[in-house]
């Protein structure tokens, strides 16, 4: 089955710095690449996806790449701010795998002011 | 507006006890999800619906048994509660069930067994 690797799994940074969280993924029948945040106590939501007919995603301050010959997609967060601090998750599916998502273990990110 | 919500929000219980979780979405969705989000944090899915047939059934104990009476509708029973059950469960829901499709995920409901 398939298998995300995600690093790192805590991440602190300066408030207007970037932040880059890396993944991993196994199978390469895996097509479709969404990044969830979840804050403390809440639910995850999805805050940008990217399918493998793409290499690159932006929306605003928020960027997804994608290397399907590597098997490695990143997040890259320009400009945090205290309200980017959460923990953040990519996850991997493939079409007609029945929309099953492989989470990553997650990484926790803090924006230090 | 909720569009997946979920009762109860927190569940506190002993050993041994039956339990049931309840998960409703107003999206209109054909396929709802039960995930276990342990206390690292990690996300792992247990089972998934489609239009109330089971599609996705991982290594799950049998104590736990998810039903769904119509597709907005996905329950989740767990008999003879263990310490190790002590999670948060969280119900999704996509709009189909192809594997490239949006989850959404409800409020998650906090399971501390004693």
């Amino acid at each position: 089955g398939e298998n995300v690797e995600q690093h790192p799994s805590t991440l602190s940074v300066q408030e207007g710095d970037s932040a880059v969280i890396k993944c991993t993924y196994s199978d390469s029948a895996s097509n479709y690449f969404p990044w969830y945040k979840q804050e403390l106590g809440k639910r995850p939501q999805l805050i940008i996806d990217i399918r493998s007919n793409v290499g690159e995603k932006k929306d605003q301050r928020i960027a997804v790449t994608l290397n399907k010959t590597a098997k490695h997609f990143s997040l890259h967060i320009t400009e945090t701010q205290p309200e980017d601090s959460a923990v953040y998750f990519c996850a991997a599916s493939f079409t007609g795998g029945g929309n099953k998502l492989t989470f990553g273990t997650g990484t926790q990110l803090k924006v230090e002011l | 507006d909720t569009a997946v919500s979920q009762t109860p929000k927190y569940l506190v219980t002993q050993m041994g006890n039956d339990k049931s979780i309840k998960c409703e979405q107003n999206l209109g969705h054909d396929t709802m999800y039960w995930y276990k989000q342990d206390s690292k944090k990690f996300l792992k899915i247990m089972f998934s619906y489609n239009n109330k047939e089971l599609i996705i059934n991982e290594t799950v104990p049998n104590r736990f048994s998810p039903k769904s009476p119509d597709k907005a509708h996905l329950n989740l029973h767990i008999n003879s509660l263990e310490l190790g059950d002590s999670a948060v469960y969280f119900c999704a829901s996509s709009q189909s069930g192809d594997g490239t499709d949006t989850q959404y995920f409800g409020p998650g409901t906090r399971l501390t067994v004693l």
